[in-house]
């Protein structure tokens, strides 16, 4: 079946540095792919997304690269901040059955 | 605050139990979801509503049970669970299913069976 596979599951980097974190999708009739991010306790919360037509796009210190022949996207926080710190999810988008294929996530933790 | 409200926040409930868990979204939204979240796992779509109307069933065990009444009101009926089917079920709304877009989500109800 279809799947998106997330790696790293835990990243530690220091306050200020950049994070990268990075999806492959298997169905290359994935048109959609967003980013959520979930705080302890809370719902997961969408942060960036991106569409199939786009290969980057960037809201102030988030980013998401899109490369659609390699079948994968990434998310990209630059000069992060101890709030940065969360589970982040990719997921992809079939337009076949209308569903969010997720990855497993990805725990971000700050160092001070 | 993200608009959707789910009741309870926490549940225990023994194997023999009956319950449900509420979801209420003041979005003006027409599709609510039921998802499962197990740790390090990919979240679990159980159920989609698209204008009151179920669109998906991802094989999910008849021991859980959904109800939509009408496009702002979810629930989901629980009886006779699983130890296994201890976890965090979020609900979400968002626009129309068949266009893709934001999800907004519920902060969750974690149940614990006994």
């Amino acid at each position: 079946g279809e799947n998106v596979e997330q790696h790293p599951s835990t990243l530690s980097v220091q306050e200020g540095d950049s994070a990268v974190i990075k999806c492959t999708y298997s169905d290359s009739a994935s048109n959609y792919f967003p980013w959520y991010k979930q705080e302890l306790g809370k719902g997961p919360q969408l942060i960036i997304d991106i569409r199939s037509n786009v290969g980057e796009k960037k809201d102030q210190r988030i980013a998401v690269t899109l490369n659609k022949t390699a079948k994968h996207f990434s998310l990209h926080i630059t000069e992060t901040q101890p709030e940065d710190s969360a589970v982040y999810f990719c997921a992809a988008h079939m337009d076949s059955n209308y569903q969010l294929i997720w990855g497993a996530g990805t725990k971000l933790i700050i160092k001070p | 605050e993200t608009g959707v409200t789910q009741t309870p926040r926490h549940l225990v409930m023994g194997m023999t139990n009956k319950k449900s868990l509420k979801c209420e979204q003041h979005l003006g939204h027409n599709a609510m979801y039921w998802y499962k979240q197990s740790a390090k796992k990919p979240l679990e779509l159980m159920f989609v509503y698209n204008f009151k109307e179920q669109t998906e069933n991802n094989s999910v065990p008849s021991r859980f049970s959904p109800e939509c009444p009408n496009s702002s009101h979810l629930f989901l009926h629980l009886h006779t669970l699983q130890p296994e089917d201890s976890a965090l079920y979020l609900c979400a709304s968002s626009q129309p299913a068949a266009v893709p877009g934001e999800l907004f989500f519920g902060e969750g109800s974690r149940l614990t069976v006994l």
